[in-house]
């Protein structure tokens, strides 16, 4: 059965800190591994990662993909109070598999 | 915001009753995916919709259907609530076929079976 599992499931940091999320993954028919953004209710995207060791970047996030090794990270660094959120990794094979996420608290 | 929209935003339901959730998709979206997620954990894909035509489906029983209509829009249809269908109800859209791809969410519907 396909499966994500994500880690730690939730931490707390403090302003200025960097954070590394991971998400390993086991899944039939590998086709890309997403990451989003949950604040409130709608989850927003992130990243698509298809090909491993290519870093994707936005702003003060990054995440890469192992796909030998099945897994990827999101790294934000210089945290904010605005980065709290529940950060999901999902992974698409046959169907499009959520983790249970990372709750990540930013205290300022 | 993503230009989805979900109604209605909440909604109490008795067991045993039935629900329609309706999703409005972004424009020039013709794929529509539902997912139901239970407090503290991930979504889980309920099934998806490309063209009116169901595409692919997760585990959830026959009580739950859906529909997607000719602009696009979706339902998602629970009979028989039970308490465990409790949760918050996501739609969202993309242009991809499949389930991946560049998704956009709506707000979500959160049900509350009692």
């Amino acid at each position: 059965e396909d499966k994500v599992v994500q880690s730690p499931l939730s931490l707390v940091v403090h302003e200025g800190d960097t954070v590394t999320l991971n998400c390993s993954y086991e899944v039939t028919n590998f086709r890309s591994l997403l990451w989003y953004k949950q604040e409130k209710k709608a989850p927003t995207f992130l990243f698509m990662l298809t090909s491993s060791g290519i870093e994707k970047k936005s702003g003060r996030l990054s995440s890469i993909l192992d796909k030998k090794e099945l897994f990827s990270i999101l790294n934000i660094t210089a945290t904010q109070t605005g980065d709290s959120a529940i950060y999901l990794c999902a992974v698409e094979g046959n169907k499009l598999v959520f983790g249970a996420g990372t709750i990540l608290r930013v205290k300022s | 915001e993503t230009g989805v929209t979900q109604s209605p935003t909440h909604l109490i339901k008795t067991r045993g009753q039935q629900v329609t959730l309706r999703c409005s998709s972004q424009s020039g979206h013709n794929t529509v995916s539902w997912y139901q997620q239970a407090l503290g954990q991930g979504p889980q894909f309920i099934f998806q919709y490309y063209r009116e035509e169901e595409n692919g489906r997760g585990n959830f029983p026959p009580r739950f259907s859906g529909l997607q209509f000719p602009n696009y829009s979706s339902e998602l249809n629970v009979n028989a609530l039970e308490l465990d269908d409790s949760a918050l109800y996501l739609c969202a859209s993309s242009l991809a076929l499949g389930q991946g791809g560049e998704q956009y969410f709506g707000p979500g519907t959160r049900l509350t079976v009692t």
